[in-house]
Parts: structure tokens; C-alpha cells; sequence
């Protein structure tokens, strides 16, 4: 059975500091994404990680996958308040349809 | 831009009811999904359908059943409603495995 787990699964910070978000998960998989989900609304895609090495970068965020560490990073540079959401990680099953197994999800608070 | 439409924002049924929850997505999108989101727990996958009346089950399909007859268009089917059902539904769409999945606005349902 495949397991997703991140951490932190809150974090404080400040305005203009740096942070990671860590993304392990249980079993053999190339296929990793994040969302970002902001306080009543839905998921919105961040990026899509398909292969081991993969990095993406949007503005302040980086996302990497290292397929046989079983970990991805989702890294905040410079944090500014607009960051403030909860981000999910998820895994897509290797075999068959897709199917993906999401992380608790890591509430960030950026603090001016 | 891909739209993923719900029919209700909020919905409050009584236990026992049936209680039907309705997805569109606009895009011609081959494979459908029915999330739970609870709080602490992430999402957790109820039911997909990778094609017109296909259906497969997820992680936690017990109690809920599902139907597609149109591409466009994949429902959810609480047969007999009860309190441990009170959750934020989500349905997402995406065209396939290589892309992320789409999310609706999320149905949150109350069963008294």
C-alpha cells in the first residue's frame, strides 16, 4: 500500500525567509504533483514531476524528485505572503489508471 | 482554460436519504475522479472512471456508488446517507496519467 507523508504539516514563517516542504512516499513511483489549496477553495495544480531529477520552477516555488531517495521538495524562496496555503503532494500509482495517493497537506502561514 | 463544475456548494441531507452529486468538466477529458477531503486525513480517492461507463473503485469506495454515461459528466451516489459522510466532496478530471488533475469547487454535504 502505497503511503505519502509530508512534513511539515504546519509551518509558520516569516516574510522573506527560505523553506523546504518535504514529500516522502512508501513505494516505487516516477509520478509526483503538487497543489496548493488556499482556506475554502479547491485544488489548484502546481507542478507535475515525471521522471527522477525532475525539477520545475514557478516564481518563489521549486519542486524536485528524486525517484530513488522516494522524495520530493518543494522549496520556498524569499517567502511573501500570498504563499500562505496548504500544499498537497500526491503520488500517482505506477501501473494502470492514474491514481494518486495524497499527502496530509502542509498549512503554511506567512507572517509579514 | 478547463472548467470542472459541481452542482451544489453546500448541501444538507438527513440520514437515509439518497443523495446525488453531480460533476462536468468542459474538456473532453477521458478520466474522472471522486475525492473525500476531511480534515488531517488529505484527499482520499472514492471512485474514478477511465472511460464511459467504466468505473473503478479507489481507497475508501464503501457506501458510495457512482455513474458515468456521459464523458462529460461522472456522478456520485450516496445510497443511503449517513453522519460519518459529512465531508468536503471534490471531483477533478484530467486527460490523462502525464497531466495533473483538475478540481471543481467541492461539494460540502452535511447529513443530520
Amino acid at each position: 500500500e502505497l503511503k505519502v507523508e509530508q512534513n511539515p504539516l504546519f509551518l509558520s514563517m516569516q516574510e522573506g525567509k527560505n523553506y523546504t516542504i518535504y514529500c516522502n512516499y512508501s513505494t516505487t513511483s516516477d509520478r509526483l504533483y503538487w497543489y496548493r489549496q488556499d482556506p475554502g477553495k479547491s485544488l489548484e495544480s502546481l507542478f507535475v514531476l515525471l521522471s527522477n531529477g525532475a525539477v520545475k520552477q514557478e516564481g518563489r516555488l521549486m519542486a524536485s524528485l528524486d525517484t530513488k531517495a522516494r522524495l520530493s521538495t518543494l522549496h520556498i524562496t524569499a517567502a511573501v505572503h500570498d504563499l500562505s496555503a496548504t500544499y498537497f503532494c500526491a503520488v500517482d500509482l505506477i501501473q494502470g489508471a492514474q491514481k494518486l495517493v495524497f499527502g496530509q497537506g502542509t498549512r503554511l502561514t506567512i507572517n509579514p | 482554460d478547463v472548467k470542472v463544475t459541481q452542482s451544489s456548494r453546500y448541501l444538507v441531507k438527513r440520514t437515509g436519504e439518497k443523495v446525488f452529486l453531480e460533476c462536468v468538466q468542459d474538456m473532453d477529458h477521458e478520466n474522472m475522479f471522486w475525492y473525500r477531503q476531511d480534515p488531517g486525513l488529505g484527499l482520499r480517492l472514492i471512485y474514478f472512471s477511465y472511460d464511459v461507463k467504466m468505473k473503478e473503485k479507489g481507497d475508501i469506495p464503501e457506501g458510495y456508488s457512482v455513474s458515468r454515461e456521459k464523458k462529460e459528466r461522472f456522478s456520485l451516489i450516496l445510497e443511503s446517507a449517513s453522519t460519518n459522510q459529512t465531508s468536503m466532496y471534490l471531483c477533478a478530471s484530467t486527460l490523462s496519467r502525464l497531466y495533473e488533475q483538475y478540481f471543481g469547487p467541492g461539494t460540502r454535504l452535511t447529513v443530520t
